[in-house]
C-alpha cells in the first residue's frame, strides 16, 4: 500500500486479556520496527524484523510481549495478560532496505494503535 | 549510551513568529539525526534528516535544522510559524549499521496562538 497501515486504531482491553495489534508495512519494505509510545513520552523501541527474521527484541518489556512476521510482510504484536502499564500507542514503522542506501535510516511510520487497559 | 534530550516540554509562539526547538544528543560516533512531527492521532512524519555534508539541512514545510558537533545539538528552526504547525516535535538519533534503530527524545509540544 501507499503507507504503513495499523489496526485496530483503538483497542480497550480489560486487565488480563490478550490483545493482537497488526501492522501492514509498505509493500516490499524489508525492515519493520515496533515502538511503544507512552502518554507524554517519545517512542521507545520494542523490536526489529528484517524480512521474517526477528533480529532484535531487546526492547520488549516482558515475556508477555511477542511479535511475529511469518511471511516477511504483515507483522503482529501480541500482548498477553495485559496490565495497566501496557496502555500506550504502539507504532509500527517500515523501511525499504536493510539499510537505507543513503546511509541514513529513514523510517515510515503508521498512525499507531492506541491500547487502553482498564 | 545514546540519548536525546529535548529540554523544552511545551512552547507557545505567536503565528508569524520565528521558532527554534532545541535538541541535544549523546552519541559516540557521527550521528544520524532526524526531526519528526506528530499531529494528534497521527503517525510520525519525517521533517528532515542529517547524516553527513552540509550542517544546515532543509526539510519539508519550511523547516530547517543545523547540526553543531561542538555543541552536540541539532536544533529545528522555522522563520515564520503557521497555525497548522501546532503539533508535537520529536528529535531522534539513528544508529548505523544493519539495524538502524532510532532513539527519540521526549518531544516538544508546540502551540501557536493567533
Amino acid at each position: 500500500g501507499a503507507g504503513v497501515s495499523q489496526s485496530p486504531r483503538y483497542k480497550v482491553a480489560k486487565r488480563g486479556q490478550d490483545v493482537a495489534l497488526r501492522c501492514d508495512p509498505i509493500s516490499g519494505h524489508v525492515s519493520l520496527f515496533w515502538y511503544q509510545q507512552a502518554l507524554g513520552q517519545g517512542p521507545e523501541f520494542l523490536t526489529y524484523f528484517q524480512n521474517e527474521a526477528q533480529l532484535d527484541k531487546s526492547g520488549l518489556p516482558s515475556d508477555r510481549f511477542f511479535a511475529e512476521r511469518p511471511e516477511g510482510s504483515v507483522s503482529t504484536l501480541k500482548i498477553q495478560r495485559t496490565q495497566q502499564e501496557d496502555s500506550a500507542v504502539y507504532l509500527c514503522a517500515s523501511r525499504r532496505y536493510r539499510v537505507d542506501i543513503s546511509g541514513a535510516n529513514v523510517l515510515t511510520f503508521g498512525a499507531g494503535s492506541r491500547l487502553t487497559v482498564l | 549510551a545514546q540519548s536525546v534530550t529535548q529540554p523544552d516540554i511545551h512552547i507557545t509562539v505567536s503565528e508569524g513568529a520565528s521558532l527554534e526547538l532545541r535538541c541535544n544528543y549523546s552519541y559516540g560516533a557521527t550521528p544520524y539525526l532526524f526531526w519528526y512531527v506528530q499531529s494528534p492521532g497521527q503517525g510520525l512524519q519525517l521533517l528532515l534528516k542529517y547524516f553527513s555534508g552540509d550542517t544546515l539541512v532543509q526539510g519539508i514545510k519550511g523547516f530547517e535544522a543545523e547540526f553543531k558537533r561542538s555543541q552536540s545539538s541539532f536544533n529545528l528552526r522555522k522563520p515564520s510559524v503557521h497555525w497548522s504547525d501546532a503539533a508535537e516535535y520529536f528529535c531522534a538519533v539513528g544508529r548505523g549499521g544493519s539495524q538502524g534503530n532510532l532513539i527519540f527524545g521526549k518531544g516538544t509540544k508546540l502551540s501557536v496562538k493567533p
